[in-house]
């Protein structure tokens, strides 16, 4: 069984630029959420998608957006860069709109 | 709104000794409950949940963890630390709402230095 893969691994912007982070999906999961962890800090929901549409969104402004595709991979575009969105990128699947996620290994953006 | 403390920032302790990492929840309802790793630089790996039932909860690598109900509490405890365990231990509580979703609240996390 494949587990959560994301890419890419590192990425650096500048701020006022777009970024688009991709995630494939555990084989079989059709939840998706994303997370972003800044440096020494836990990581914060920032929306999940079930069935390719957005149900469930963190405090998170609507410059951050997301898509869910028909065979469950999903991406995280984030537009007008700021230097706080300098983080690491976490997408989780799970098999429904529940418990026991399985994470990726993160994207790493730096925005200068 | 739910939410979980982790009150020990950082813990070192030698190889072979005991470990029992803290964390306190809040959260209205019967919570579900979760312990991740991290390694620096990846991601979060699961090491045990709790969703019902039996309140000592098995995980991986020999990690357990205890539900209390009463104190609020789902503590991380590992009879004998070894060094490959050093990390960063993560505490979450999940919730639903809005009838479908569901999110992961976690602590801020707690640092695990193992000393030889």
């Amino acid at each position: 069984e494949t587990g959560v893969t994301q890419s890419p691994t590192h990425l650096i912007k500048t701020r006022g630029q777009q970024v688009t982070l991709r995630c494939s999906s555990q084989s079989g999961h059709n939840t998706v959420s994303w997370y972003q962890q800044a440096l020494g800090q836990g990581p914060q929901f920032i929306f999940q998608y079930y069935r390719e549409e957005e149900n469930g969104r963190g405090n998170f402004p609507p410059r951050f957006s997301g898509l869910q595709f028909p065979n469950y991979s999903s991406e995280l575009n984030v537009n007008a860069l700021e230097l706080d969105d300098s983080a690491l990128y976490l997408c989780a699947s799970s098999l429904v709109t529940g418990y026991g996620y399985t994470f990726g290994s993160g994207t790493r953006l730096t925005v200068v | 709104a739910q939410s979980v403390t982790q009150p020990d920032i950082h813990i070192t302790v030698s190889e072979g000794a005991s470990l029992e990492l803290r964390c306190n929840y809040s959260y209205g309802a019967t919570p579900y409950l979760f312990w991740y790793v991290q390694s620096p630089g990846q991601g979060l790996q699961l090491l045990l949940k709790y969703f019902s039932g039996d309140t000592l909860v098995q995980g991986i690598k020999g990690f357990e963890a205890e539900f209390k109900r009463s104190q609020s509490s789902f503590n991380l405890r590992k009879p004998s630390v070894h060094w490959s365990d050093a990390a960063e231990y993560f505490c979450a509580v999940g919730a639903e709402y809005a009838g479908t979703a569901s999110k992961l609240t976690f602590g801020t996390g707690t640092r695990l230095q193992v000393t030889l």
